[in-house]
């Protein structure tokens, strides 16, 4: 069983597109979290919720709203799309927001903007 | 501000080499330390951490990693890298609630 899951998997759109990642955990944690690693492979975070509130917000802009209908899901919308928004977008998870927690990775979303 | 610095981007060993990747970070309050590995293709995974205790840490399939506070490092070490160590690893450090990442070290093993 997948802990943390992403669909889709890769995502090719026209600049100006809005799309949506999806992310689901299935190891009851109460956070998540949107990470963006870019072409270079520099890992950063983007938002973080804990039981659906948004606790997290790493000036992204606001083009990227993230959704979080209950604590397992955390959905990321990106509106109008730009070429600088090609990156891969990981999905994490861990059982408090707070100290040393793992957080457990999905796989990963690539997204192309053309 | 936090940040994790991370001295080699890209370190090509031989099969069987030992392997040292170093790792400094810039917090002032407790941290709460990680190296993950990301394998080609592949999500992110744990690979060991340090919360307090024992500064050496034992992780995964044989690495290992020391915390020195003095020096703010947490270098991850191998004594023998095989074929499948071949990844991204990424060290990080968890202040605040978020994990902080250096930008990564690609490790090349050549059978």
């Amino acid at each position: 069983d997948t802990a943390v899951s992403q669909t889709p998997k890769y995502l090719v759109t026209q600049m100006g597109n809005d799309k949506s990642i999806k992310c689901e955990q299935n190891l009851g944690h109460d956070t998540m979290y949107w990470y963006k690693q870019d072409s270079k492979k520099f890992l950063k975070i983007m938002f973080s919720y804990n039981n659906k509130e948004l606790i997290i917000n790493e000036t992204v802009p606001n083009r990227f709203s993230p959704k979080s209908p209950d604590k397992a899901h955390l959905n990321l919308h990106i509106n109008s799309l730009e070429l600088g928004d090609s990156a891969v977008y990981f999905c994490a998870s861990s059982q408090e927001p707070l100290g040393g927690e793992t957080q457990y990775f999905g796989p990963g979303t690539r997204l192309l903007v053309l | 501000a936090q940040s994790v610095s991370q001295h080699n981007h890209h370190v090509i060993l031989s099969e069987a080499a030992s392997l040292e990747l170093g790792c400094n970070y810039s917090y002032g309050g407790t941290v709460n330390l990680f190296w993950y590995v990301q394998y080609p293709g592949q999500h992110l995974q744990l690979l060991l951490k340090y919360f307090s205790g024992d500064p050496l840490v034992k992780g995964i399939k044989g690495f290992e990693a020391e915390f020195i506070k003095s020096k703010f490092s947490f270098n991850l070490r191998k004594p023998s890298v095989q074929w499948s160590d071949t990844a991204e690893y990424f060290c990080a450090v968890n202040g605040g609630g978020k994990l902080i990442f250096g930008q990564g070290t690609e490790l090349s093993v050549k059978p």
